[in-house]
């Protein structure tokens, strides 16, 4: 079966720390995996995506993720953490089947970084 | 390039009423993507054309919902007799092919309200 699995629903940390958010996935073949975000109020924006490679890939306002196939994870991270962080992360997967590419999204980590 | 639009941007029906829901993807992109956010189920998966072609339905509640793409320029999401579960987020996203690793841009989405 297919899944991306976010553990943390919830995230908070003070500005200036490191943040680092969990993703694991569950996937019978080599995975595409992304990160989005979505700003309160807005609807989500692509980060970064790991598709080969290099295992570690870097985004868009400062992020970087780490794809490990040891563990079947993809953690986001970004250092220092900056109020305007303060966002929903999605992990997802591209599940292809069948001639059909569609992401199937974790649940989301609410991130709040407090200043 | 004003991205993807995606209207009303609100939407309130009574039980049993019609909502249609309209997309118009971003230039150039092949590839449209329905998704159904609600707080319970988050991101859900529902339909999506490439090339105006019907590639995958899987998420799609079958009786009720259905979806069409008459030309590359625009999308429709129909719900016939709403149901207040269906109450919830419709995001539309797009891009460039559909065929594989490639970045999705969400629209702002449409918030159904079922009374």
């Amino acid at each position: 079966a297919q899944s991306v699995d976010q553990p943390d629903a919830h995230v908070t940390l003070s500005e200036g720390a490191s943040l680092e958010l969990r993703c694991s996935y569950s996937y019978s073949a080599a995975p595409y995996l992304f990160w989005y975000v979505q700003y309160p109020g807005q609807s989500l924006q692509f980060l970064l995506k790991y598709i080969t490679g290099d295992t570690v890939v870097k985004g868009t306002k400062g992020f970087e993720a780490e794809f490990r196939k040891s563990n079947s994870s993809f953690n986001l991270k970004k250092s220092p953490a900056h109020w305007s962080d303060s966002a929903k992360y999605f992990c997802a997967l591209e599940a292809y089947q069948g001639g059909s590419a569609k992401l199937i999204f974790g649940e989301g980590t609410k991130l709040t970084v407090s200043s | 390039n004003a991205g993807v639009i995606q209207t009303p941007r609100h939407k309130v029906t009574g039980k049993g009423q019609e909502a249609t829901l309209w997309c118009e993807p971003i230039s150039g992109h092949s590839a449209v993507f329905w998704y159904r956010q609600t707080i319970v189920q988050g991101l859900e998966f529902l339909t999506y054309f490439r090339n105006q072609a019907p590639i995958d339905d899987s998420g799609m509640p079958k009786e009720r919902f259905s979806a069409q793409m008459p030309n590359q320029s625009h999308s429709t999401l129909k719900i016939q007799s709403t149901q207040p579960q269906d109450s919830a987020v419709y995001l539309c996203a797009s891009s460039f092919g559909g065929g594989g690793a490639e970045t999705l841009y969400f629209g702002s989405g449409t918030r159904l309200t079922v009374l």
